[in-house]
């Protein structure tokens, strides 16, 4: 079955941790995005790629970095740097930037101890 | 400019009544607006979109409604089913942007009683 696959579901981390989050879809999309989730707050992006070896900073980028190195693959590192880390983390794809429905995975929750 | 205003917060809803969420964006250059459905420990799944061409979609017990000139968007669930019950986010882009971000409202947890 074609999806997005986000691991670990969950995940707990010391301060001052780096922890990294991955996301692998096998819909054949060049568009991948980072979202973080707070309750009250909706969803707001963090970084997304239109295509391979290419990422752009979305609102709230601070204390994040991405690879994409793989279509399939665009994992997200939280950094000691991120003041507030705990929080639900969603991987989304789209055919293209521009085009096609957003698909979600199933996220994961960090939580920092 | 690139807020969508979602409301209520929270909204609780006999079994087969009908549930009603409203969204507000200020950006004219939106022209695609989506409502996600997220049931809990889940990713948001498309649930209905509408473009600004038309005033209303329906599809099912789902029906967004849509008015241009006051900038609003409202998801009306008929006969709301405790199956119903999930956090509802409205969004919004520009399509045709550069970048199509979708701006996300904040959600509304719906809850149906039986």
């Amino acid at each position: 079955d074609g999806g997005i696959t986000q691991s670990p579901k969950y995940l707990f981390r010391k301060e001052g941790q780096n922890v990294t989050l991955s996301c692998e879809q096998n819909l054949n999309h060049d568009a991948m995005y980072w979202y973080r989730q707070d309750p009250g707050q909706g969803l707001r992006l963090i970084y997304y790629s239109q295509i391979v070896n290419d990422f752009q900073k979305g609102d709230i980028a601070e204390g994040y970095s991405v690879s994409r190195e793989k279509k399939e693959s665009f994992p997200l590192t939280v950094t000691s740097a991120q003041k507030n880390p705990t929080a639900f983390y969603l991987c989304a794809s789209r055919l293209t930037l521009n085009t096609g429905e957003l698909f979600f995975g199933e996220g994961s929750r960090l939580t920092v101890l | 400019q690139q807020q969508v205003k979602q409301s209520p917060q929270s909204l609780i809803v006999q079994k087969g009544g009908i549930s009603i969420i409203n969204c507000a964006y200020e950006n004219t250059a939106f022209d695609y607006f989506p409502w996600y459905q997220q049931f809990p420990g889940k990713g948001p799944a498309l649930l209905i979109a509408i473009r600004p061409d038309v005033s209303e979609k329906k599809e099912g017990r789902f029906t967004i409604s849509f008015n241009k000139s006051a900038k609003q968007f409202s998801l009306h669930i008929m006969d709301s089913q405790p199956g119903d019950s999930a956090t509802y986010f409205c969004a919004a882009s520009d399509y045709g942007g550069a970048t199509n971000k979708l701006i996300f409202g904040t959600g509304t947890l719906l809850a149906v009683q039986p």
